[in-house]
């Protein structure tokens, strides 16, 4: 499995534009990176996914470095729900075996 | 469509004690996973099942922990006896297939806590 590299910690105010960063400089050719986020006393859920083209989705967009060596999560506009602890995933198993990290956890400031 | 059911949501017991989680997966889904959640940490992976079988259980504590899912499709998850290290939230998951591309779905999680 791809060791990854995310910050402990994140503050953003309300309204504005989220750029959360993963380093995953060990991925292989094959790995899909996977988004999670984990709500206060919830379970992880799913946020998106990609291989090596940027991914948009309803949630947020991904951005994939050239060498896949990193990825960012975007989130364009958070709002107070988005706060979260989200986690960076490179799976070669893809949903089959997810190995999660401490993940980042996400403030916004209302 | 209704999501992953977990109960109970909270449960506290004490050392030595027998404890059992009980999951519905999504309907339909095929593969089911449970995972450990320390406080501060990311879930870890204690058991995965495809149908009725086991096909991941490396990180499972087998002198303490077992699971079972009879007919593929609820599963149950035991601790006997339990002990204060194992105080921790207990997730269930379920995904549809083996694709590559597929989502993990969450249950709401077991809170344990063991005195």
């Amino acid at each position: 499995d791809a060791k990854t590299t995310q910050p402990n910690s994140m503050e953003s105010n309300e309204e504005e534009p989220v750029h959360l960063p993963c380093n995953h400089s060990t991925i292989s050719g094959t790995d899909y990176i996977h988004w999670y986020r984990q709500l206060p006393s919830q379970g992880p859920e799913y946020v998106i996914h990609g291989l090596t083209s940027n991914v948009n989705n309803r949630m947020a967009s991904l951005a994939i470095a050239e060498d896949r060596k990193s990825s960012t999560l975007i989130l364009h506009r958070a709002t107070l729900r988005d706060a979260a602890v989200y986690y960076c995933i490179p799976s070669g198993q893809g949903a089959q075996k997810l190995v999660f990290g401490q993940g980042t956890r996400l403030t916004i400031n209302p | 469509e209704a999501g992953v059911v977990q109960s109970p949501r909270y449960k506290i017991i004490e050392k030595k004690q027998p404890v059992a989680f009980w999951c519905n997966p999504i309907s339909g889904h095929n593969t089911l996973y449970w995972y450990r959640q320390n406080l501060g940490q990311g879930p870890e992976l204690l058991i995965r099942y495809e149908n009725e079988e086991a096909v991941d259980d490396s990180q499972l504590p087998k002198d303490r922990f077992s699971a079972e899912r009879l007919k593929g499709v609820d599963s149950t998850l035991k601790i006997q006896p339990a002990e204060l290290g194992d105080s921790a939230v207990y997730l269930c998951a379920s995904t549809r297939g083996a694709n590559r591309e597929e989502t993990q779905y969450f249950g709401p999680g077991t809170r344990l806590l063991v005195l």
